[in-house]
């Protein structure tokens, strides 16, 4: 079945300092891909959508200059937290959309999630 | 805009009892509507998915249904196992932008 690999898994990082979140599609291609962000005890927030050579599109209230986001293959999209800060100490899952499929009708792909915290 | 709200919040049975999870959300106009299992500091993974055009979808001991016009769905899970213990996350598909809005999440507790 389809798989999205999200790497790390967990990351500890001090105040100011960039992190880099991989999320790979492994045996599909993946056109579009999702961030999301999940406080404790809380749901899921998407945070922004990319789509394979395009820019990323930001929900509302997330910094696209913090969040950097970059989906630079049908295999691989990035999101970079850029001079982070204790609060923006989460747990980041990415999901993928297989190529040629329907939204309709096929499931998103999630990664295991990244569990990032800031000193 | 969508909002999805799952009652209840939490749930503690025990082990083999039939129980119901329920999931509203507010803007019928949607592409389907998933449940996925969450565990603790885990990603998901999906459950069952409903397109707008069906009623239900059953896997195994789990059956979701879809009412789309009163804005609800049911994840029943028969004969519930300390296994099951985890977050279930109703999730609709909006028409409008591919969106993909949570719910809160119902947290099970199974126990033996």
């Amino acid at each position: 079945g389809a798989v999205v690999s999200q790497h790390p898994s967990w990351v500890i990082c001090k105040s100011g300092t960039s992190v880099k979140i991989e999320c790979r599609s492994l045996d599909f291609q993946a056109t579009t891909m999702f961030w999301y962000r999940q406080f404790p005890k809380q749901s899921l927030m998407l945070m922004a959508t990319s789509n394979e050579g395009s820019k990323a599109t930001y929900e509302q209230g997330v910094e696209k200059d913090k969040f950097l986001i970059n989906h630079a293959s049908l295999t691989l999209s990035t999101l970079t937290v850029t001079s982070a800060h204790p609060e923006d100490s989460s747990f980041y899952i990415c999901s993928a959309k297989q190529r040629d499929k329907s939204s309709y009708n096929s499931p998103l792909h999630f990664g295991n999630g990244t569990r990032l915290t800031v000193t | 805009k969508q909002e999805v709200t799952q009652i209840p919040a939490a749930l503690s049975v025990p082990e083999g009892e039939n129980l119901v999870l329920n999931c509203s959300f507010t803007d019928s106009a949607i592409y389907n509507l998933q449940w996925f299992r969450q565990d603790p500091g885990k990603g998901l993974t999906s459950l069952l998915l409903i397109q707008s055009s069906q009623r239900e979808q059953t896997s195994g001991r789990l059956n979701a249904s879809l009412d789309k016009s009163s804005g609800r769905s049911t994840l029943y899970i028969a004969a519930s196992q300390p296994g099951d213990s985890a977050t279930y996350l109703c999730a609709v598909l909006s028409n409008a932008g591919n969106m993909l809005t949570f719910g809160g999440g119902t947290r099970l507790m199974v126990k033996p």
